[in-house]
């Protein structure tokens, strides 16, 4: 089981809808958890990051944490197709200093 | 405030030969993390530097890999005897010092090695 899994996608969505990314991570004592958007050849950009369980809203952006559960998710309203990118779920570990990263999900809004 | 610098952008190199990547982190950050991505893939952690110290290097290949961050200037990657599989984007990211900021990375432009 990889340490942090995403749907590889592409997740097509309409312009003006709601988009939105899911992540799972296996390690139970995980307690930060980060969305970070990459869009072809460029640097990963930080959009969020979320340390309580519930939700938190930033913007058009709202990431959802249920630790229960092991899963993070990321809702994008309003998507513009400039929200077309890759987003990767990021996960710091209980135990180790390290962010682990997912694969990424490829987000294409179409207009 | 200057972000995470990362130079060369772009690094050719025959097989064989040395590849030398820089980051200089962001002002006020001591911690440096480096990661490798291939085309199409997610990002693989490397190596965590503070200062002169190495935190955490389990994502290191055990060979013609190394890292530095040194007291004074960039932190250097350094890849020996490279081969073409080397050839990847490897991201540069640094973070603040100090609560729960620390945890949150800033990442550079990357540096695109091709090892012919």
């Amino acid at each position: 089981q990889k340490e942090v899994e995403q749907n590889s996608g592409p997740l097509s969505v309409p312009e003006g809808a709601i988009a939105s990314l899911n992540c799972t991570y296996s390690d139970r004592g995980s307690q930060s958890f980060f969305w970070y958007r990459q869009y072809s050849g460029k640097s990963p950009e930080l959009i969020m990051f979320i340390y309580s369980n519930g939700d938190k809203e930033d913007g058009r952006f709202t990431a959802q944490l249920n630790k229960a559960s092991q899963y993070v998710s990321l809702l994008i309203r309003d998507s513009q197709p400039s929200d077309s990118a890759t987003y990767l779920c990021a996960v710091k570990g209980s135990s180790a200093s390290k962010i682990i990263f997912g694969s990424g999900t490829r987000l294409s809004i179409r207009p | 405030n200057a972000g995470v610098m990362q130079n060369p952008r772009h690094l050719v190199r025959r097989r064989g030969q040395e590849a030398r990547l820089r980051c200089s982190p962001m002002k006020g950050h001591s911690h440096v993390y480096w990661y490798r991505q291939l085309p199409e893939e997610g990002l693989k952690f490397m190596v965590y530097l503070q200062k002169e110290n190495i935190i955490d290097e389990s994502g290191m290949p055990k060979e013609r890999f190394s890292a530095e961050f040194p007291k004074e200037g960039p932190s250097i990657l350094r890849i020996q005897q490279v081969v073409r599989g080397d050839s990847a984007a490897y991201f540069c990211a640094s973070s603040p010092d100090a609560g729960n900021s620390q945890e949150t990375q800033y990442f550079g432009p990357g540096t695109r090695l091709l090892v012919l």
